[in-house]
């Protein structure tokens, strides 16, 4: 089953500092993983992707991902934390649904990471 | 941007009630929309994902009778809890799929979620 997992409930960082919010991932064949944000009684947004090319990747708000083979992991990063980056972050894998062929894909998540930046 | 919209953001509701949740794809044709369920301080689970014109198609331990999913356009899709119980309260998160979108890369966009409360 495809799935990731993200070892960290919460991360703390003092603003301006970099920031990481850890993803390890779990899949058979090529992995297409997500990163989404999540504030306070709000949809999820999307941050960015990896499908495949490069393995560092940009995406919205300043925030990148590096895809690693190797430590099958895609770690969420920023070089200069924001007081307003503080929400919740999800990893998520591409991930075939339902037992009918048919049924398509969807995603699943990771549990979450609370990050808090401090002023 | 694509925007999803729901309704209602919160619905308190008695034992034994049905309650419907809507899901509108605002500025876009969604021909798949996703249903998650989403525990405190838990990650999304997906509950099913309704496809436009056909049946929804259930993800393993969701009952269909309780959670009655219908996806009658392109931007409406409903989620109906039948004979609602207390242990149904939760966080419920549309997403959609934009059509033509380019199949499983395309960005799933997020509801802001429905709060359901069961009494």
């Amino acid at each position: 089953a495809q799935s990731v997992a993200q070892p960290e409930d919460q991360v703390n960082v003092a603003e301006g500092n970099p920031l990481t919010v850890k993803c390890t991932y779990s899949v058979s064949g090529n992995p297409y993983l997500f990163w989404y944000v999540q504030y306070p009684n709000r949809g999820l947004q999307f941050l960015l992707k990896y499908i495949t090319g490069d393995n560092l990747v940009k995406g919205s708000y300043g925030f990148e991902a590096e895809f690693n083979k190797s430590q099958t992991s895609f770690h969420l990063k920023k070089p200069s934390a924001l007081v307003s980056d503080s929400a919740l972050y999800f990893c998520a894998v591409r991930a075939r649904m339902g037992s009918n062929s048919n049924s398509g894909y969807a995603l699943n998540f990771g549990k979450g990471t609370s990050l808090l930046v401090t002023p | 941007g694509a925007v999803v919209s729901q309704h209602p953001s919160r619905v308190i509701c008695k034992s034994g009630t049905s309650v419907k949740i809507e899901c509108r794809s605002l500025d876009f044709q969604a021909t798949t929309m996703f249903w998650y369920r989403q525990f405190p301080k838990q990650s999304l689970m997906l509950m099913a994902t309704s496809n436009e014109g056909s049946k929804a198609t259930y993800e393993q331990g969701v009952e269909k009778d309780k959670f009655l999913i219908n996806h009658a356009s392109l931007t409406l899709s409903t989620l109906t809890v039948t004979s609602a119980h207390p242990e149904d309260s939760s966080f419920y998160i549309c997403s959609a799929r934009v059509r033509g979108g380019g199949t499983i890369f395309s960005e799933q966009y997020f509801g802001p979620g429905t709060r359901l409360t069961v009494t």
